[in-house]
């Protein structure tokens, strides 16, 4: 593993199904994220964690979750998923001692039907 | 609170010129001040960032960018366009909590 991985690369899902995105990292970054990306909104923050065993809300968390059991997984899961969240996901991670320079997955493709 | 603000969602350019994607930012604390670049079907890499130092950012790929506090202005400038720069740029500002805010992003074409 070199930098930060996800799973799966990406994923078609029924409406009312649970998803959950995968996230590692092995930069041992103290902090995570999570970010949908839709076509003109550039991307929003989800969910984020400073640290491992700490997480907080960004700007659209509503839907989602996510855990920080450990300082490399960074999982986010849709309890019941629906059409509008259909988006790309990325994961990002970054060491927040530092400029705050965040470094980002190669992102999951979800297609809620 | 803090944003970034792209000026034009799509620039195109012929190869060989000037690349100029705009940024403005809107901060109440001195800025950290990133730009990223995506190509297709990939993640988020960065280009360059400002973080108090020279005002002038030298990145990757012959990319730059000037802060400029007097305009509230980060714009990301390339002498000679490739074809291979084209791909979606994206402005970001960092927030307390050591999170980042983002543009909507800029896509750029380069024409042959």
């Amino acid at each position: 593993i070199a930098g930060i991985t996800q799973a799966p690369t990406s994923q078609i899902l029924a409406a009312g199904r649970r998803m959950t995105l995968r996230c590692t990292q092995d930069m041992r970054h103290n902090a995570m994220y999570w970010y949908r990306q839709d076509l003109g909104l550039g991307l929003r923050l989800i969910h984020y964690s400073n640290t491992a065993g700490t997480t907080g809300k960004g700007e659209v968390p509503d839907g989602y979750s996510v855990s920080r059991a450990n300082t490399d997984d960074f999982p986010l899961t849709l309890a019941s998923a629906v059409p509008s969240q259909t988006s790309v996901y990325f994961c990002a991670s970054s060491d927040s001692a530092t400029s705050g320079e965040q470094f980002f997955g190669p992102g999951t493709r979800l297609t809620v039907l | 609170a803090q944003s970034v603000t792209q000026l034009g969602s799509h620039v195109s350019v012929s190869e060989g010129a000037l690349v100029l994607l705009r940024c403005n930012y809107s901060s109440s604390v001195p800025p950290y001040l990133f730009w990223y670049v995506q190509y297709p079907n990939q993640g988020l890499q960065l280009l360059l960032k400002y973080t108090s130092a020279a005002t002038l950012v030298k990145g990757i790929n012959g990319f730059e960018a000037e802060f400029k506090k007097s305009e509230t202005s980060f714009h990301l400038t390339k002498p000679s366009a490739h074809m291979s720069d084209a791909a979606e740029y994206f402005c970001a500002v960092r927030v307390s909590g050591n999170k980042l805010v983002f543009g909507a992003g800029t896509i750029l074409r380069v024409k042959s």
